[in-house]
């Protein structure tokens, strides 16, 4: 069964507008960690931003913000003021505890291109 | 400094050569992942290792053997390789949070 979800194969946004990033995820599992990661056209996978499933607060780093609503399992992007260099792939991913803890599953990524 | 670093970058082979990638990190982490990137940009975790011992194996076929040597290196050995192991290779590191990737070995075989 898929466990991380993104529904949005490829999006095309204006720059300087903010961007959301769906990603829903399923595990039974109380204790887990959402990830996302930007990979540019050069092909390095860049990590952005981590959510601990027991964290109180949405993470947030800089530009980016994690949308997390723990009952509907969807752990979102929001990226604020986009940019041109915001063009890249964007992969959502989480990592189970207990005997999954040593494996972070990803989602099959979203295409983001900003338009000038 | 670079956190996990691989190498090589590129590596253009014939179908049933053997060939390694290596990978080192400098962040002190107890984990360390190798993951295949298709040409579809999915990505699928290979193996997994803690502390030099192999915790996961996603059934690879067995011509793939990771090498621990220690905490900070895990290489990646392909005996015979095939036309359908052409990819991205990334190697990758974790501690409690954050996954950290090396910057890939793109892989193609002739």
């Amino acid at each position: 069964a898929q466990k991380i979800t993104q529904t949005q194969p490829g999006m095309f946004v204006q720059e300087k507008e903010a961007v959301t990033l769906d990603c829903t995820y399923d595990t039974s599992d109380p204790s887990y960690g959402l990830f996302w990661y930007k990979q540019p056209s050069s092909g390095e996978m860049i990590f952005l931003i981590y959510q601990g499933s027991y964290d109180q607060q949405n993470a947030t780093e800089g530009r980016y913000s994690l949308n997390f609503q723990k009952a509907r399992k969807s752990a979102n992007l929001v990226i604020s003021a986009s940019q041109l260099g915001d063009s890249a792939m964007y992969f959502c991913a989480m990592r189970e505890s207990g005997s999954s803890a040593s494996k972070i599953i990803f989602g099959s990524g979203t295409r983001l291109s900003i338009r000038p | 400094d670079t956190a996990v670093s691989q190498t090589p970058k590129y590596l253009v082979t014939q179908m049933g050569n053997d060939k390694s990638i290596k990978c080192e990190q400098n962040l002190g982490h107890d984990t360390m992942y190798w993951y295949k990137q298709d040409s579809k940009k999915f990505l699928k975790i290979m193996f997994s290792y803690n502390n030099k011992e192999l915790i996961i194996n996603e059934t690879v076929p067995n011509r793939f053997s990771p090498k621990s040597p220690d905490k900070a290196h895990l290489n990646l050995h392909i005996n015979s390789l095939e036309l359908g192991d052409s990819a991205v290779y990334f190697c990758a590191s974790s501690q409690l949070g954050r996954g950290f990737f090396g910057p890939g070995t793109r892989l193609t075989v002739l």
